[in-house]
């Protein structure tokens, strides 16, 4: 069966530290990724999705990249975090011919001090 | 493009009463339709999820929804709240997958509904 992995579950950094969450999804091939983040009282606002190794696009300009180094690997970096990245972040995946809906992943608790 | 509508932003009922949570949406394309329950720190995981089968889909926990293409609804209810219902739900649409390539089954969610269950 399909599984996913996200870690840290929480992370406490300093303004204009770097930032890196890591994502892996087993026992399927090809997935799409998806990386999402949730702020108070916002909903979920999608950052970046993936339907292959390197293949990366931005839903919205901000402080973060992510990058797909491998066919099941997702990481959601920053070079220098702010304020306003602190917020709860969460990985998914759906089947490469999609339309059948995500798997999450448990999310990361980011609070940028 | 696809939206998604959740009427009320925040739910309270008393254990034993109806849970109804309104979805509405909005698709060019015949919709993929699920619903995502979210508890505290934790996940979305999924309740249920509409692919043109059957219009009444039943779901984990109780829960159940109805595909009304002529209302284009979606909403969700559950006969009797317990306090474990207590979360936030989140409708949400896909516009499915294309052999062309421009559509991969991307999910446009709402904006969530918070579910407050009172004893």
């Amino acid at each position: 069966s399909q599984t996913i992995h996200q870690w840290p579950a929480t992370l406490v950094q300093p303004v204009g530290s770097p930032l890196s969450l890591e994502c892996t999804v087993e026992g399927t091939s090809n997935p799409n990724l998806y990386w999402y983040r949730q702020a108070a009282g916002r909903g979920l606002q999608l950052l970046f999705y993936s339907i292959g190794i390197d293949q990366i696009s931005s839903e919205v300009p901000q402080n973060l990249s992510a990058s797909r180094p491998q066919d099941r690997q997702f990481i959601l970096s920053s070079k220098k975090l702010l304020l306003s990245d602190s917020g709860f972040y969460l990985c998914a995946w759906s089947a490469a011919r999609g339309g059948y809906g995500y798997t999450f992943g448990s999310g990361t608790r980011l609070t940028v001090v | 493009a696809q939206s998604v509508t959740q009427l009320g932003s925040h739910v309270s009922v008393s254990e034993g009463a109806l849970v109804l949570l309104r979805c509405n949406y909005s698709s060019s394309v015949p919709p993929y339709l699920f619903w995502y329950v979210q508890y505290p720190n934790q996940g979305l995981q999924l309740l249920l999820k509409y692919t043109s089968a059957a219009t009444l889909v039943k779901g984990i926990n109780g829960f159940e929804a109805e595909f009304k293409k002529s209302e284009t609804s979606f909403h969700l209810t559950k006969p009797s709240a317990h306090m474990s219902d207590a979360a936030e739900y989140f409708c949400a649409v896909s516009d499915g997958w294309n052999a062309g390539g421009t559509s991969y089954g991307k999910l446009t969610f709402g904006q969530g509904t918070i579910l407050t269950v009172h004893p």
